[in-house]
């Protein structure tokens, strides 16, 4: 039972516009959402989080919102860049054991 | 500050083989979680370690073991490795096993069971 879904395996877009990454899950005991960025060869990286008690949380280029009624989160990337290409990781915290419960990944291609 | 680091950094073995891959933990960070991520999946949560404490655990068979020692440092075991071992070994360190601690991961470990 997949309790954080990336439901779309791949996007691409074009430098300069707007990515949207977007993660559904099914847990209403989630109350802490993180994204992680994955370069090849390397462990991911730590980009962004957002608790519960917020809808909205940005930093920089980069801006997470969380709609808790749809059980429903999407990543934000503005303006794109060639350098933000790789795969993005939503992950949600249990807050009964504290585990991390990550999605499927989104593989990110930004078009010079 | 030093980062999570894992070694090795490849490893191949075979079926029935024993297997133990380790990492060092963030400088000030006393809690240590292990992921394996198969080709295409996210990072599944094996296990955590909090002050050399098993703080929780995923649904991995007992053949998946940990150890974290007094400097936070941390061991997984894999025993009796199966083909389905296969996978990328992460290891993630963080300030304490908490709500909204924000974990930071290693390079990982490839594993490779023939």
């Amino acid at each position: 039972d997949q309790q954080v879904k990336q439901n779309s395996p791949s996007l691409s877009v074009q430098e300069g516009r707007i990515s949207i990454l977007n993660c559904d899950y099914t847990n209403s005991m989630f109350d802490y959402f993180l994204w992680y960025k994955k370069y090849p060869a390397e462990g991911p990286t730590f980009l962004i989080s957002i608790s519960s008690i917020k809808d909205k949380n940005e930093d920089g280029r980069f801006t997470v919102f969380l709609n808790k009624s749809a059980k429903h989160l999407s990543l934000h990337i503005v303006p794109s860049q060639p350098g933000d290409s790789a795969v993005y990781f939503c992950a949600a915290i249990d807050s009964g054991t504290y585990k991390y419960i990550f999605g499927t990944g989104t593989r990110l291609k930004v078009l010079a | 500050e030093t980062g999570v680091t894992q070694s090795p950094t490849h490893l191949i073995k075979t079926r029935g083989q024993q297997v133990t891959l380790r990492c060092s933990s963030q400088s000030g960070h006393n809690t240590v979680s292990w992921y394996q991520q198969a080709l295409g999946q996210g990072p599944q949560f094996i296990f955590q370690y909090y002050r050399e404490e098993e703080n929780g655990r995923g649904n991995f068979p007992p053949r998946f073991s940990g150890l974290q020692f007094p400097n936070y440092s941390s061991e997984l075991n894999v025993n009796a490795l199966e083909l389905d071992d296969s996978a990328l070994y992460l290891c993630a360190s963080s300030e304490v096993a908490g709500e909204g601690d924000t974990q930071y991961f290693g390079p990982g470990t490839r594993l490779t069971v023939l």
